[in-house]
């Protein structure tokens, strides 16, 4: 099984609609992050948790919210889907000594 | 805040070709630096990590190195193959130990 398990894969919604975007992880880290990633772009930060009761925004945190329900689980939210968050989201997690990072297999959001 | 630039962002060569792929940064305290495999469609796959205290990591065919007071890492790829063909991404992680940082990647062509 994948260490770091993100669902749904795939979504298409239309403009106005609320949607979570939920991450697992079995690798037992505290660090989670969700990331999205547009062409050309790379990946920008959304938001990142440290622990259950540490969250913080990242470089694009508008329009985005978090809930970290247990130190497995880090879900993302759109509170009011629009277009322009038609991207790829990954979340990935890093060890606490090395800061390796592990993601995810990502969601495709399609945003109409 | 940190730029990571990679160059060039498209590459085709011929299989067999021993081949280097750019990463250069623009803030110099860095924590590390993370190499990424990206496949169409899926997640990203960690390749090699390079802390700080470190000029360089090998993993079978591939060589990371580093040099921070230059603000650049290198990744060597020898005896290329078709399987070898992906997006690579660096990321560097900064000393306040909170973000990363992505480059837009080098997408790689090897042919047959």
């Amino acid at each position: 099984d994948a260490d770091v398990t993100q669902t749904p894969r795939n979504r298409i919604t239309k403009t106005g609609k609320r949607i979570m975007l939920e991450c697992s992880q079995t690798k037992g880290h505290d660090r989670m992050y969700w990331y999205r990633q547009d062409p050309g772009l790379g990946l920008r930060l959304i938001y990142y948790s440290f622990d259950v009761k540490d969250i913080n925004k990242g470089e694009i945190s508008d329009g985005y919210s978090v809930s970290r329900q247990a130190q497995a689980k880090f879900s993302l939210s759109l509170e009011s889907a629009i277009p322009n968050q038609t991207a790829l989201y990954f979340c990935a997690t890093s060890d606490a000594d090395s800061y390796e990072q592990y993601f995810g297999p990502g969601t495709r959001l399609t945003v109409t | 805040k940190q730029e990571v630039t990679q160059i060039p962002a498209a590459l085709s060569v011929p299989e067999g070709e021993n081949l280097v792929l750019n990463c250069s940064f623009t803030d110099s305290a860095i924590y590390n630096l993370q190499w990424f495999r990206q496949d169409p469609g899926k997640g990203l796959t960690s390749l090699l990590l390079i802390q700080s205290s470190q000029r360089e990591q090998t993993s079978g065919r591939l060589n990371a190195s580093l040099d921070k007071s230059s603000g650049r890492s290198t990744l060597y790829i020898a005896a290329s193959q078709p399987g070898d063909s992906a997006t690579y991404l660096c990321a560097v992680g900064l000393n306040n130990f909170n973000k990363f940082y992505f480059g837009s990647g080098t997408k790689l062509n090897v042919k047959p």
